[in-house]
């Protein structure tokens, strides 16, 4: 089966800096991305990692070990518009038609 | 920039009713997902759909549901008889045949409350 744990909720300071880990087991690993979710709307991409290391875009960067089923989403620069969901999710094979798994998502609040 | 759209954005339906929920995807993209959100759960997949079938559905897409595409730009999803914990946001996703990090991208989701 899968399994994917985040963090229910953060809290972190407008201009700070913000590490949303997530740890996963799954049956097989084939690419983690990382999504926001402000409430009440849906889901918009942020990254994707498929091999271990740092993805930098923008403010936000991601990890990946894949030996040890972990990422972190690293935000920063914070700002209050940051404030959202943010759901770390696995696609466990190969191919285009393939399933993502989302974890419960750590709603992070931005505070000034 | 092109994006996913779903109508209506807001559904309200007796239990026992039958209800569509429709998507546009992104115009060359060629795969096609359902997923839904309880409200304060995780987003759940529901079904995949490429080359006109479905290539893989979760245990929560039984009978009640089905998927079609019936004119090459719509892609809906109907359930025949609505429960109550059916209520859900609904949303569909899209993904394109020559994105390298195969990003599924999201419509704005149609939230269906069954009374």
């Amino acid at each position: 089966g899968q399994n994917i744990d985040q963090p229910t909720e953060m809290t972190a300071t407008e201009g700070a800096i913000v590490q949303i880990n997530c740890t996963y087991q799954t049956s097989g690993f084939n690419g983690l991305f990382w999504y926001q979710q402000h409430a009440g709307e849906a889901p918009t991409f942020l990254s994707y990692n498929v091999l271990d290391g740092l993805e930098e875009k923008g403010r936000f960067s991601s990890f990946l070990s894949r030996s040890k089923g972990y990422s972190y989403l690293l935000l920063k620069e914070l700002q209050m518009k940051d404030s959202a969901s943010y759901l770390c999710a696995v696609r466990d094979a190969p191919g285009g038609y393939q399933k993502v798994t989302f974890g419960i998502g750590t709603k992070l609040q931005v505070i000034p | 920039e092109p994006e996913v759209t779903q109508t209506p954005s807001h559904q309200v339906t007796q239990m026992g009713q039958e209800v569509i929920l429709r998507c546009v995807p992104i115009s060359n993209h060629l795969y096609f997902y359902w997923y839904r959100q309880i409200l304060g759960q995780k987003v759940e997949f529901l079904v995949s759909f490429y080359n006109n079938e479905i290539s893989e559905k979760s245990e929560i897409f039984d009978d009640q549901f089905s998927v079609e595409r019936p004119d090459g730009s719509n892609f809906t999803l109907k359930i025949r008889s609505t429960k109550l914990e059916d209520s859900a946001m609904y949303f569909c996703a899209s993904r394109g045949p020559q994105d390298l990090q195969e990003t599924q991208y999201f419509g704005p989701g149609t939230r269906l409350l069954v009374l």
